[in-house]
């Protein structure tokens, strides 16, 4: 069984901090590690696709780095806004099956 | 592309009734998959197809639960007869062959079983 665990489960933090979270995954048979943003009542949307050992992807205030040797991930968002409350998920390919294995994601809070 | 297209966005329905999803994939994504979201477990992959073919469907969580593909344009989810424990948001996804398996989820239903 492939597990995928992301930890905090749950963050609050005040706007202007910034903030990380960790995904943590299997360091065998590695595709490809995804990122998604998930806001209350829509639906998940990509943030990053990343593919290769020490890759690291730049959205705006949001950065994410690879670590397929190890088996983690680590997304920063710097300089937190209230708009950046959702819950993060990150998802694990590996050998190309199709199927992602989805984290039970990092729920963040940015109180203004 | 309009996305990944739902309906109906929202259903209400009795107990013991037949309940069906719709889904309409990107135009060229040859994989499709059902996802169901509760409290407890969080997002759950139900079933996925490959090219129209159902590739693992593991995670449909019974009988009652069926889902079909009978072209590369349109999936149904069907639940027969449905449960109260039913109630859940599900959602549909596809992705295409060049894209790293990056999903692109549709805006879900949210069925509520009474």
């Amino acid at each position: 069984i492939l597990n995928v665990e992301q930890s905090p489960q749950s963050l609050h933090v005040q706007e202007g901090d910034s903030t990380n979270f960790t995904c943590s995954f299997p360091s065998s048979n590695f595709y490809a590690l995804h990122w998604y943003r998930w806001e209350t009542a829509k639906s998940p949307e990509a943030l990053f696709v990343m593919t290769l050992n020490g890759d690291e992807k730049k959205k705006g205030r949001i950065s994410a780095t690879l670590n397929t040797k190890e088996g983690y991930s680590y997304l920063y968002i710097k300089g937190s806004q209230p708009e950046d409350s959702a819950t993060y998920l990150c998802a694990f390919d590996s050998s190309n099956t199709g199927k992602l294995i989805f984290g039970q994601g990092t729920t963040l809070q940015v109180k203004p | 592309d309009a996305g990944v297209i739902q309906s109906p966005r929202h259903e209400v329905t009795e107990m013991g009734q037949e309940v069906t999803l719709r889904c309409k994939p990107i135009s060229g994504h040859d994989y499709l998959f059902w996802y169901r979201q509760t409290m407890m477990r969080g997002l759950e992959l139900l079933i996925y197809f490959n090219n129209n073919v159902p590739i693992d469907d593991s995670g449909m969580p019974e009988d009652r639960f069926s889902a079909k593909m009978p072209n590369a344009s349109f999936s149904t989810l069907k639940i027969q007869p449905s449960e109260p424990r039913d109630s859940a948001v599900y959602f549909c996804a596809s992705c295409g062959p060049s894209s790293y398996n990056e999903q692109f989820f549709g805006p879900g239903t949210r069925l509520t079983v009474l």
